[in-house]
């Protein structure tokens, strides 16, 4: 059964430092998301890939987050520097677009914590 | 760019009883529409997906129904158990300059006592 993996499951930071959070997305999918989820919020989009080209990431906080995909299998998302606001469980999802949508596989996600 | 309305936000019923969650969507042109359950502590999981050209769907106790004129879409889940209650989120897929994106509602706590 091929899943989305995340790294790390949790982490606790001070404010200030810079976190970094990986996901090796399904092999063979081609489009790879950062969601952020808190209590208040749902599910926000942060940014999105397709073919390792970022197509959107209006979402993304522009002067601190930063997300990249080096190749097809790591999809990282940066913050740097953080802040007790960032705290939120961010999940990366993958799936294949071509003639039709396929389903989003999601990872089990980071809990971030800033203190 | 699109945009998706789900209600209610909590729902509580007897255990046996159904459930119904409504979401609407904002862009004619979105042709994909999963639900998520997501359990307390995990990862979101598709339960059932519909897609434009179909109006209905189905799969054991979970179905979801499509009005594309309406723009709305429904999950129903027949005879509760407690192991339904989680979160429930919908989705469409919406067009926005040439790529794809899926949009979420905000959220269904669903409750089944007992």
């Amino acid at each position: 059964d091929a899943r989305v993996t995340q790294t790390p499951r949790h982490k606790v930071t001070e404010m200030g430092q810079e976190v970094t959070m990986r996901c090796q997305p399904i092999l063979g999918h081609n489009t790879v998301f950062w969601y952020r989820q808190t209590m208040m919020q749902g599910l926000e989009l942060l940014a999105y890939f397709r073919n390792r080209a970022p197509l959107d990431d209006s979402g993304m906080p522009k002067d601190r987050f930063s997300a990249e995909m080096p190749d097809a299998t790591l999809a990282t998302l940066k913050i740097q520097p953080s802040e007790p606001r960032d705290s939120a469980v961010y999940f990366c999802a993958s799936g294949r677009t071509g003639g039709y949508f396929s389903p989003l596989h999601f990872g089990n996600g980071t809990r971030l914590t800033v203190t | 760019g699109e945009n998706v309305e789900q209600h209610p936000s909590t729902l509580s019923v007897q255990e046996g009883d159904s459930a119904v969650i409504k979401c609407t969507y904002s862009d004619s042109a979105s042709n994909y529409f999963p639900w998520y359950k997501q359990e307390l502590g995990k990862r979101p999981q598709l339960i059932i997906d519909i897609r434009s050209n179909v109006g209905e769907k189905k799969d054991q106790r979970i179905a979801v129904t499509l009005n594309k004129t309406a723009k709305h879409f429904s999950l129903h889940i027949t005879e509760t158990q407690p192991e339904d209650s989680a979160v429930y989120f919908c989705a469409a897929k919406g067009e926005n300059t040439g790529f794809q994106k899926l949009v979420f509602g905000t959220g269904t706590r669903l409750l089944v006592s007992p």
